[in-house]
């Protein structure tokens, strides 16, 4: 079975500055898909951004951008100028690439980040 | 375009009472899964529908939980009886289909068991 684990539960950045959250994985499948999602408070989770496991280039969005380190099996989002809206839960999830997996995702615990004006 | 919608947003238990929780997916969403959110936890599945057949429900605690998706449209989680570990957020999502279809989630539900 596969696990993710986040080992910091919360993070705090200055306004405008970079952070990056860590994310390490558990697998020995060679194709999977791996994503970061964030979930305000009280509000639904959203998607922030997608990596498949076979593609050596780092994704990014916007100010989001990830470090897959697939032999290392770590995924990490560093989010850039931060802004008050970045506050919330990030959540790191894994998704096997076999037909057999549907779209099931395993989460990682969490990590509250926390944005200082 | 209108989001997954649930309801109810909050509901108060006692432990061996019963509740049910409602799922609207996103118009056109073949997948719609059930996922459990304890306190301080990521999210774990509970269930999975493809239209309203069961794809995967090997984490549904069989004995107390059911869920059903009749049509293939909106679905429903009932817990009975509850158990006080069973307090949590229950998100509902759902997807284009079960391939690499972005999961859009609805804002849960979530339940404290007294």
């Amino acid at each position: 079975a596969q696990t993710v684990t986040q080992s910091q539960p919360e993070m705090s950045v200055q306004e405008a500055e970079t952070v990056t959250l860590s994310c390490t994985y558990d697998t020995s499948e060679s194709d999977y898909y791996l994503f970061w999602y964030k979930q305000p408070p009280s509000r639904q989770m959203i998607l922030v951004i997608r990596q498949e496991a076979y593609k050596q280039q780092n994704a990014t969005e916007n100010r989001f951008s990830v470090n897959f380190q697939k032999a290392a099996k770590s995924f990490s989002l560093k989010i850039s100028d931060s802004q008050l809206g970045d506050a919330a839960m990030y959540f790191c999830a894994y998704r096997s690439a076999s037909n057999n997996a549907g779209n099931m995702l395993t989460f990682g615990g969490g990590t509250r980040l926390m944005v200082k004006p | 375009e209108a989001g997954v919608a649930q309801s109810p947003r909050y509901k108060i238990i006692e432990k061996r009472q019963s509740v049910a929780f409602w799922c609207n997916p996103i118009s056109g969403h073949a997948t719609l899964y059930w996922y459990q959110q304890i306190l301080g936890q990521g999210p774990k599945l509970l269930i999975q529908f493809q239209n309203n057949g069961v794809v995967d429900d090997s984490q549904l605690p069989k004995d107390r939980f059911s869920a059903e998706r009749l049509k293939g449209v909106d679905s429903t989680l009932k817990i009975q009886p509850a158990k006080l570990e069973d307090s949590a957020v229950y998100l509902c999502a759902s997807s284009l289909d079960l391939g690499l279809g972005e999961l859009f989630f609805g804002e849960g539900s979530r339940l404290t068991v007294l």
